[in-house]
């Protein structure tokens, strides 16, 4: 089976502070994907990489910042941290030739206080 | 910006019921067309998927029924169950060099008994 895991399932931070959140995949997948979830608003894409130090911006890629050294792991880095990025984090990652088949993990619920 | 309209927001049926969402695309370069489903604290996971080349395709109790002239693809869920609740997402997928999934904003389900 797939396995996506996130670092953290709930994070509570305070404005202005460094926030990492870290996804590792276990099958290989040369592609893996940032989003975020919110009520109402569904999946938006921040920030996806297809290879090692590769990275494209998604459709909301500002105040975000990501960083792939090692295929397995991707991080989501959250510069300085607001209140409006208080949200639900989702990684995902595929095959590079299966790009519509993306596997999630459990997700990071961040609350910036 | 691409769009994938999805309806309802919220649907209650009753168990044993039939559970239909509905989704809507612009973009004609879409040419697949996952269902993914989400349980409280989990990560999306994809449920069944449909390439425009077939009108209909079912697993299980699962249905797609797709319409490429009205750009219009549905999930139906056949003898509903109280486990089926959950909230779904419905997607779309460009082959065309994008590595984005397009999703609906959702529509959480709950079967009640």
């Amino acid at each position: 089976d797939v396995k996506v895991t996130q670092s953290s399932r709930y994070l509570v931070k305070r404005t202005g502070e460094k926030v990492f959140l870290e996804c590792v995949q276990d099958m290989d997948h040369e592609n893996m994907f940032w989003y975020r979830q919110d009520p109402g608003l569904g999946l938006r894409l921040i920030y996806f990489s297809y290879d090692v130090k590769m990275k494209e911006k998604g459709d909301i890629p500002e105040g975000y910042s990501v960083s792939r050294e090692k295929k397995e792991r991707f991080s989501l880095i959250l510069e300085s941290a607001s209140t409006n990025q208080t949200s639900m984090y989702l990684c995902a990652s595929s095959f590079r030739y299966r790009k519509e088949t993306q596997y999630f993990g459990p997700g990071t619920r961040l609350l910036v206080l | 910006q691409q769009q994938v309209k999805q309806s309802p927001q919220s649907l209650i049926v009753q168990k044993g019921g039939i559970s239909i969402i509905n989704c809507a695309y612009e973009n004609t370069a879409f040419d697949y067309f996952p269902w993914y489903q989400q349980f409280p604290g989990k990560g999306p996971a994809l449920l069944i998927a449909i390439r425009p080349d077939v009108s209909e395709k079912k697993e299980g109790r699962f249905t797609i029924s797709f319409n490429k002239s009205a750009k219009q693809f549905s999930l139906h869920i056949m003898d509903s169950q109280p486990g089926d609740s959950a909230t779904y997402f419905c997607a779309a997928y460009s082959g065309a060099g994008s590595y984005q999934l397009t999703f609906g904003k959702g529509t959480k389900l709950s079967v009640i008994p």
